[in-house]
């Protein structure tokens, strides 16, 4: 079954080091791999996509997401973090053969000062 | 270009009522996909429509339901609400349902 798997309810990263939000999926054939932001009472702003080419990919606000296929992982990465980037972030996954796309149960990043 | 807009943005209803809420794309986008999110279940699909149809559901009851008019806004229903009902709806327009969703700020619902 296709599903999208955010292991960590809950990431604590301290201001200015390194964030790693992990993400795995099972999609079946090619996925197309989607990051978004959610803060407090609004919707999910979206951050970054992958869907073929550099495995690397780069979004907003200084994140970016590493595509491995062989672990089939997805994760958002950014090399230093910020207060402001605290929220709740999902992760999703789309299967065109279904045209549908499946979210995360989400993670929430607390970066402390 | 305008983004995503829902209407209205807070609700108070009480239980047995009903309510529709509205979402009106980005324009040009014809997929729209509606969601409920709530602190206990997290994000949940409900359906999305395509040009007028109803393309995916997900496992909501038939008191949810939904339509799509020609200008690709869409409506969402909840018939007989229930105390369970009580969340916060998103409403999510793209070109495509692969492609990347632009949500809107989403409408609180209160069941009392």
């Amino acid at each position: 079954a296709q599903s999208v798997a955010q292991p960590e309810d809950q990431v604590n990263v301290a201001e200015g080091n390194p964030l790693t939000v992990k993400c795995t999926y099972s999609v079946s054939g090619n996925p197309y791999l989607f990051w978004y932001v959610q803060y407090p009472n609004r919707g999910l702003q979206f951050l970054l996509k992958y869907i073929t080419g550099d495995n690397l990919v780069k979004g907003s606000y200084g994140f970016e997401a590493e595509f491995n296929k062989s672990q089939t992982s997805f994760h958002l990465k950014k090399p230093s973090a910020l207060v402001s980037d605290s929220a709740l972030y999902f992760c999703a996954a789309g299967y065109s053969s279904a045209s549908k796309i499946i979210f995360g149960s989400g993670t929430r990043l607390s970066i402390r000062p | 270009k305008a983004g995503v807009t829902q209407t209205p943005r807070y609700l108070i209803k009480t239980r047995g009522q009903q309510v529709t809420l509205s979402c009106s794309p980005i324009s040009g986008h014809r997929s729209v996909s509606w969601y409920q999110q709530t602190p206990g279940q997290g994000l949940q699909f409900l359906f999305e429509y395509f040009s007028e149809t109803q393309r995916n559901k997900g496992n909501f009851p038939g008191r949810f339901s939904g339509r799509q008019f020609s200008n690709s806004r869409s409506e969402m229903n909840v018939s007989t609400l229930e105390l369970g009902d009580s969340a916060l709806y998103l409403c999510a327009s793209s070109s495509g349902a692969v492609d990347t969703q632009y949500f809107g700020p989403g409408t609180r619902l209160t069941v009392l």
